[in-house]
């Protein structure tokens, strides 16, 4: 059973156009993030949200998490080439508990 | 350069050998992780470390043995191969305090024939 969903698996879009990818869990989490993770080479995070309904932006990312710390979406405006890559939600359920458990990823393809 | 770094990047054995995966960091953090990745199941942590000889099993354990005698080195042995363990393997380290924030070598890809 994996605890934290993604959806969707896969996207492939047309450069210019929004999207937004969910990550689900009937878990509650104390923190989540986001990390983006290119061919050949190991996730490099994004950004980190610990508050319900936290929103934070970075440049034309936009990541919120649920009011319940159950969920969060990425939400990408007037995608880009280099916005190609795997994404994964990662959270960590227990302050104190050193692991994260991650998501499936979704693979991200923006057509040029 | 520091950072954290894997090696070898990519190696082929045969079932039955014992495979070590190196990995080392320069930050002198004090969490290290093995994870590996397969397609469908996204990362699984395989074993983490808290600081020097301090070891705990991940979701995924079996058949892998870690080690941490020195802080920036968490070796991983595949004791006896086996073809589900054809994988690409990613380790990572952080800050105490600070798991949120995970930092990632470039991982090794692995080929159990």
């Amino acid at each position: 059973t994996q605890l934290l969903e993604q959806s969707p698996q896969f996207l492939s879009i047309q450069e210019g156009e929004n999207l937004t990818v969910y990550c689900n869990s009937s878990s509650v989490f104390s923190s989540l993030q986001w990390y983006r993770q290119e061919p050949g080479e190991g996730p490099v995070l994004l950004v980190t949200v610990v508050t319900g309904g936290e929103v934070k932006k970075l440049k034309r990312l936009t990541f919120q998490f649920g009011d319940a710390r159950k969920d969060s979406s990425l939400h990408i405006t007037a995608a880009q080439p280099g916005d190609t890559g795997l994404y994964l939600c990662a959270g960590r359920i227990l302050v104190g508990n050193e692991k994260l458990t991650f998501g499936t990823g979704t693979r991200l393809t923006i057509i040029p | 350069d520091a950072g954290i770094t894997q090696s070898p990047r990519y190696k082929i054995t045969e079932t039955g050998r014992q495979v070590t995966l190196m990995c080392h960091q320069t930050w002198s953090h004090s969490y290290m992780f093995w994870y590996r990745q397969d397609l469908g199941h996204g990362l699984r942590l395989i074993y983490y470390s808290a600081a020097a000889d301090i070891t705990d099993k991940g979701e995924v354990p079996d058949g892998y043995v870690v080690s941490r005698s020195k802080t920036e080195n968490f070796p991983l042995t595949l004791e006896s191969a086996t073809r589900s363990q054809t994988s690409v393997y990613f380790c990572a380290s952080s800050e105490e305090g600070r798991a949120d924030t995970q930092y990632f070598g470039p991982g090794t890809r692995l080929t159990v024939l």
